[in-house]
């Protein structure tokens, strides 16, 4: 099955700077790959996701980068806020069979005020 | 959009008793619900693969017997930690794609609120 890889595992940044999470993934087959903020105790929120035909989406502060050959992906904030500190995973999936999503293992972002 | 609901949110059981979370999209048909744990401070393991009408795909290392997954409609799936112990504590996800598969836009992947089981 895929495999996904993700780095930092913690991640400080003081409020206004940026924040960057990579992810890597084993299946070359993968072709869409969102990105989820959880805050303690809640449920994963959707915040950006790609698809494998994209290179680069953003999303006002938010923005994630695709490089198939490499096979990897990356999450970049910027003029980050205290509200931003949460944990992200990023996820890989085949779109259309079976739809299973494989998670990376998480980044817990503190942005200090 | 999309709601999938999930009960109970938290649940504390003696060990060597069964517990079973439901999970219901609300809005929408999920002919495929997904099930993952999650230890403090970790990721979502997928679990398993929910399938309306036929068994349930675990992951390696899931077992089968312990885990039960019901899919008995297009709208809830069902899982039953059985003769839960201590070492089964912990935090239970179901989420759900729509119907059809991926759309252009949609938010793709709804997760209910979890369920956090604490067995003594």
């Amino acid at each position: 099955g895929e495999n996904v890889e993700q780095h930092p595992s913690t991640l400080s940044v003081q409020e206004g700077d940026s924040a960057v999470i990579k992810c890597t993934y084993s299946d070359s087959a993968s072709n869409y790959f969102p990105w989820y903020k959880q805050e303690l105790g809640k449920r994963p929120q959707l915040i950006i996701d790609i698809r494998s035909n994209v290179g680069e989406k953003k999303d006002q502060r938010i923005a994630v980068t695709l490089n198939k050959t490499a096979k990897h992906f990356s999450l970049h904030i910027t003029e980050t806020q205290p509200e931003d500190s949460a944990v992200y995973f990023c996820a890989a999936s085949r779109a259309n069979t079976g739809n299973q999503f494989y998670f990376g293992t998480g980044t817990s972002l503190t942005v200090i005020p | 959009g999309a709601v999938v609901s999930q009960h109970p949110s938290r649940v504390i059981c003696k060990s060597g008793t069964s517990v079973k979370i439901e999970c219901r999209s609300l809005d929408f048909q999920a002919t495929t619900m997904f099930w993952y744990r999650q230890f403090p401070k970790q990721s979502l393991m997928l679990m398993a693969t929910s399938n309306e009408g036929s068994k349930a795909t675990y992951e390696q290392g899931v077992e089968k017997d312990k885990f039960l997954i019901n899919h008995a409609s297009l709208t809830l799936s069902t899982l039953t930690v059985t003769s839960a112990h201590p070492e089964d504590s912990s935090f239970y996800i179901c989420s759900a794609p729509p119907s059809g598969g991926l759309t252009r836009g949609a938010n793709v992947l709804t997760f209910g609120a979890g369920s956090r089981l604490t067995v003594l």
